[in-house]
């Protein structure tokens, strides 16, 4: 049991280039999140999806495409980087019992870009 | 939306009682209150979760008063493997979702 896995574990991209950053998980869980951290700061929500085939957007979307085709797995695009997006990425995963709710969080992915 | 204030950081000393208080005014009768801690490099971790009175288990406490509009953890005699970011986190999926941890209390612990 992996928990949330993120590939990869560090980027370096050019200004203007594209990638997509993985997350999977192997718990089942029905919904999933994508965040940024950026130095000394909190975790802002980007993108979030609560099924197979439906997502949603967080605090910061802009910048930013995700998909959700399979359960286990939640893509996080970006389509022409910018050095504003130079930043720590984590995944996360949940299954809400009723009104209670625990993520369970990926290593992270740091994108450098310049 | 229930917004939350909690202070920048804190010191202690490996030994003490650490007690972080989460405030969150305008909490809506359905929200839980959820504890998260940060480790550098690393990505959050679930503490404690309550909804009101007080929760326990074997790393934290969580004391909720009865107007709910604040939340306090005790992480009882605290060790420098306690040094960590610590994020209160007030609201329900998926709508609460547009919601994102704020920028937590960093404690230090030391020796």
């Amino acid at each position: 049991n992996a928990g949330v896995t993120q590939t990869p574990k560090f980027r370096v991209l050019k200004t203007g280039q594209s990638m997509t950053l993985l997350c999977a998980q192997d718990m089942n869980h029905e919904y999933m999140y994508w965040y940024r951290q950026d130095p000394g700061m909190g975790l802002r929500l980007i993108h979030y999806s609560v099924g197979e085939g439906t997502t949603a957007k967080g605090e910061v979307p802009d910048g930013y495409n995700v998909s959700r085709l399979k359960k286990q797995n939640f893509l996080l695009g970006l389509e022409s980087a910018a050095p504003s997006q130079t930043s720590v990425y984590f995944c996360a995963s949940s299954y809400p019992q009723g009104l209670q709710e625990t993520q369970y969080f990926g290593p992270g992915t740091r994108l450098l870009v310049l | 939306l229930a917004k939350t204030t909690q202070p920048i950081s804190m010191d202690s000393y490996e030994g003490q009682e650490v007690n972080i208080t989460c405030s969150h005014n305008n909490i809506a009768t359905n929200d839980y209150i959820t504890w998260y801690q940060q480790f550098p490099s690393q990505g959050p971790r679930f503490i404690i979760q309550g909804y009101k009175t007080k929760v326990t288990n074997e790393v934290a406490s969580l004391f909720i008063p009865a107007d709910r509009k604040s939340s306090t953890l005790s992480l009882p005699r605290v060790s420098l493997s306690d040094t960590a970011v610590y994020y209160c986190l007030v609201g329900v999926p998926p709508n609460d979702y547009k919601l994102s941890f704020g920028a937590g209390t960093t404690v230090t612990v030391r020796a």
